[in-house]
């Protein structure tokens, strides 16, 4: 079991560009949940995905969004970036019902320049 | 406001010794308080969650104790080892519309380091 994956694990943009950060959730999760992690801090919640649509969302801007596929894998996008978008982008994901039983990937780091 | 803050940011032991790493929260709502260590470079990895509505669970060399009273939640680890030395991070489940779904609130974080 490969457990949670994220592609890519690092990645530059520019201001104003935007980006595609995805995640395969570990073997028999459903859930798929995206968190932003500044640097020295701790992660903040973006949204959930479950039956492919978005179920919770946290504090962010319209300009991030997200789509969950049959498969149950995801893609958070961020449109117009800002360098107070870089981060570690982290992928949760779990199975309905076993909310605590959240397996995170390695994260995405972007750079925005 | 909805919360989960970390009393001490650094936390320096010698191998061996037992370690306490502290979590305030501020939201009754929440059903489930977890407790992730991250090493450099990885995602949050889960050591033990404990539900709402009880006061303390052990796992393996660890121990969670959750006081509702003072809204206060600690991680002790036994016998701390090198390989303990990491980020530990407290977080809450928040409940919406009376479901869990796994909406975690994060603290800020909690830098041990073991010296041998």
């Amino acid at each position: 079991d490969a457990g949670v994956t994220q592609s890519p694990t690092h990645l530059i943009k520019t201001r104003g560009q935007q980006v595609t950060l995805r995640c395969s959730p570990k073997s028999g999760h459903d859930t798929v949940s995206w968190y932003q992690q500044a640097l020295g801090q701790g992660p903040q919640f973006i949204f959930q995905y479950y039956e492919e649509e978005e179920r919770q969302r946290g504090n962010f801007p319209d300009r991030f969004s997200g789509h969950q596929f049959p498969n149950y894998s995801s893609e958070l996008n961020v449109n117009a970036l800002l360098l107070g978008d870089s981060a570690l982008y982290l992928c949760a994901s779990s199975a309905q019902g076993r909310v605590t039983e959240a397996f995170f990937g390695q994260g995405t780091r972007l750079t925005v320049v | 406001g909805e919360s989960v803050g970390l009393h001490l940011p650094t936390l320096s032991v010698q191998e061996g010794d037992n370690s306490i790493i502290n979590c305030a929260y501020s939201n009754s709502a929440s059903d489930y308080f977890i407790w992730y260590k991250q090493e450099s470079g990885k995602g949050p990895q889960f050591i033990i969650d404990i539900r709402s509505n009880m006061d303390k669970r052990q796992g393996q060399r660890v121990t969670v104790l959750l006081n509702k009273t003072v809204k206060h939640l600690s991680l002790q680890i036994a016998a701390t080892q090198p390989g303990d030395s990491a980020v530990y991070f407290c977080a809450e489940n928040i409940r919406a519309g009376g479901t869990s779904y796994g909406k975690l609130t994060f603290g800020q974080g909690t830098i041990l380091t073991v010296h041998p």
